[in-house]
């Protein structure tokens, strides 16, 4: 079966622009994760959606991040106004309730 | 809060040399603990994990065991091989919770 799906895997942009991120996440799977991977640095939680619950927004660094979870489904993290230091790898999880996280293969963000 | 602290890389071995990965953590009650491997190109996936104290989890002939005495999750295997190169995340979950907290990765490069 299909595993957790991102896109785009690379993207380029210029500061100041906005991006989006895509997740596609395992078929039934109820929770999606997003978490940013800086170089040299561990993976730091962005945000959590389960189900109808409202979502887990405690780790967005700032107001610039913002992500939404369509039909329980895909989701897409938003970057406003890009500064140099979003540039990262950009990873969605999904799980199935009490099960590991599966991890898409990210999206390498690069502001220039 | 929660934390995790994992073994500064970079690691380099040879092949069949055995391989330690030290990992520590901080948190309340009795978390989950987990090890998580990303191979080049790839995106994370769950190398292994224990649930409690003393428990040991293995996989592809790594190993760790859960010390609550030492806080610990060290991750081991004898001998390892070049396709064992990759980046190994250590990371635990609170009971009743959702968010997996990550240490910063280890690279590990084996040589033939």
């Amino acid at each position: 079966g299909a595993g957790v799906s991102q896109s785009p895997s690379n993207k380029v942009t210029e500061k100041g622009k906005d991006v989006e991120l895509r997740c596609d996440p395992i078929s039934g799977h109820t929770a999606l994760y997003w978490y940013r991977q800086s170089l040299g640095q561990g993976l730091e939680f962005l945000i959590y959606f389960q189900g109808n619950s409202a979502p887990d927004k405690s780790g967005l660094p700032s107001d610039r991040f913002s992500a939404e979870r369509t039909g329980g489904s895909v989701s897409t993290l938003t970057i406003q106004r890009t500064q140099q230091e979003d540039s990262a790898v950009y990873l969605c999880a999904s799980s199935a309730p009490n099960s590991p996280l599966h991890f898409g293969n990210g999206t390498r963000l690069t502001v220039t | 809060g929660n934390s995790v602290t994992q073994m500064e890389g970079p690691v380099t071995l040879s092949e069949e040399a055995f391989l330690t990965i030290n990992c520590t953590y901080t948190a309340t009650g009795y978390p989950s603990l987990f090890w998580y491997v990303q191979y080049p190109g790839e995106g994370l996936q769950l190398l292994l994990k224990a649930t409690k104290a003393d428990d040991k989890g293995s996989n592809k002939g790594f190993e760790a065991t859960y010390r609550k005495e030492t806080t610990s999750f060290h991750l081991e295997k004898g001998s390892v091989q070049v396709s064992d190169s990759a980046v190994y995340f250590c990371a635990l979950r609170r009971t009743n919770d959702y968010k997996l907290s990550f240490g910063a990765g280890t690279t590990v490069t084996v040589r033939a």
